[in-house]
């Protein structure tokens, strides 16, 4: 079965820093990985996702991730938070190809919190 | 078109009424989902349609009750719901079950009294 830890449910960073959100993940067959941002009262929006091809991967607003096989892991960074950055952020898995039902498994998310 | 609508954005509802949530996507996907999201906590899977036919219910109590009437649009019907049911209930859309990508509308915040 697929699943999604993600490593801090509180990350705390001062503007102009490292943003490092953790995501590991388990699955049987190589999955399609995504992160998303929710900001308050608001639907997910996709930052970016990984589907076989690049294994570090571009994503909107600054950010990226890289996909790493040998440590099962999909951690997002972004060089420079910004205030606008605060938000909770999902890590998500599901399967790829024909037998893929859809289903999206989300981890528990973590909240960015950018100190000024 | 990119987006993916719903309606209403709050709804606030007693125990003994009928109420829906209404999703609609114009961007030609043929699966579309329903979520539940309680505060602090990620989007859990309720439904998901594809091709308009329910290929997904994870074992949703029958007071929540979904309708695909086309491939553009969603219902969730509501009847008798609990206040632990309060939640911001989240529609999401894909090409296909087998695509990479959903996309997820602004939700409706419900609120049961």
């Amino acid at each position: 079965a697929q699943s999604v830890t993600q490593l801090g449910s509180h990350v705390s960073v001062s503007e102009g820093a490292l943003v490092l959100l953790r995501c590991n993940y388990s699955s049987s067959v190589p999955p399609y990985l995504f992160w998303y941002v929710q900001y308050p009262n608001q639907g997910l929006q996709l930052l970016l996702k990984y589907t076989s091809a690049a294994t570090l991967v571009k994503g909107i607003n600054g950010f990226e991730a890289e996909f790493k096989k040998s440590e099962t892991s999909f951690h997002l960074t972004k060089p420079s938070a910004h205030m606008s950055d605060a938000a909770e952020y999902f890590c998500a898995v599901s399967d790829r190809g024909s037998g893929n039902t859809g289903k999206l498994i989300f981890g528990q998310g973590t909240t960015l919190q950018v100190k000024p | 078109d990119t987006e993916v609508t719903q309606t209403p954005k709050h709804l606030v509802m007693g125990m003994t009424n009928k109420k829906s949530l209404k999703c609609e996507q114009h961007m030609g996907h043929r699966a579309m989902y329903w979520y539940k999201q309680k505060a602090k906590k990620p989007p859990e899977l309720m439904f998901v349609y594809s091709y308009e036919k329910l290929s997904i219910n994870e074992s949703v109590p029958s007071r929540f009750s979904p309708e695909c009437p086309n491939s553009s649009l969603l219902n969730l019907h509501l009847h008798a719901l609990q206040p632990e049911d309060s939640a911001l209930y989240l529609c999401a859309s894909s090409q296909e079950t087998s695509a990479s990508e959903q996309f997820f509308g602004p939700g409706t915040r419900l609120t049961v009294l």
